[in-house]
């Protein structure tokens, strides 16, 4: 299974783009790199999955350079309501037992009015 | 749709007792799991089932048993409670298919205290 690194905490003030960097050196072929946000007394809630590259979405970037052994999730303009801890998980249903997709301990963001 | 339901929403034991945390999902579903969260923790994978009648454990499944006898549910079972289990517990549900990842979808957890 591949192992995430990624800060304990980030602080950033309103209005600012954050930008929260996973390290996985040992990514395999099939994995896909994705990113949830936990709440307080939450489960966690997806935000963005992606392969290669940059993927985009509504909420959220996710940049992912060619060797892939890192990524970079960027949330832009955050707001109060975007405190909370991301998780960065590495990983795919690849058989031969590997149908499991592991957390880390995630970055806590805390967004400072 | 509504989603991944968990029962109960929190739960008192004492040592030794045994219960079940229920899950159901709605939206069929082939891949489910059971995480357990400890305080300013990360989520460990307990275990986890790719379709009816298929489960497997994760990374820490001692003290714990599952089965999955529909496509909709995915019980926990614990079998004789410790303060060590104390613990919120959350289920997911994705899509399953070999060399994809999909989004899970997360239950509100279950609140366990073992006394």
């Amino acid at each position: 299974l591949a192992k995430t690194t990624q800060p304990i905490s980030m602080d950033s003030y309103e209005g600012q783009e954050v930008n929260i960097t996973c390290s996985h050196n040992n990514i395999a072929t099939n994995d896909y790199i994705t990113w949830y946000q936990q709440f307080p007394s939450q489960g966690p809630r997806f935000i963005i999955q992606g392969y290669k590259t940059k993927v985009t979405n509504e909420v959220a970037s996710l940049f992912i350079p060619a060797d892939r052994k890192s990524s970079t999730l960027s949330l832009p303009r955050v707001s109060l309501s975007d405190t909370a801890v991301y998780y960065c998980l590495v990983g795919s249903y690849s058989g031969a037992g590997s149908y499991q997709l592991t957390f880390g301990k995630g970055t806590k963001l805390s967004v400072i009015p | 749709n509504a989603g991944v339901t968990q029962t109960p929403k929190f739960q008192v034991l004492k040592t030794g007792q045994s219960m079940t945390l229920q899950c159901a999902q709605d939206m069929n579903h082939e891949y489910m799991s059971w995480y357990r969260q400890d305080p300013g923790m990360g989520l460990r994978l307990i275990h986890y089932s790719v379709g009816a009648g298929i489960t497997d454990q994760g990374e820490v499944p001692n003290g714990y048993n599952v089965s999955r006898s529909t496509t909709e549910d995915f019980p926990l079972r614990l079998l004789s409670a410790a303060p060590s289990q104390t613990s919120v517990y959350f289920c997911a549900s994705s899509y399953f298919a070999q060399g994809k990842s999909y989004e899970q979808y997360f239950g509100p957890g279950t609140r366990l205290t073992v006394t």
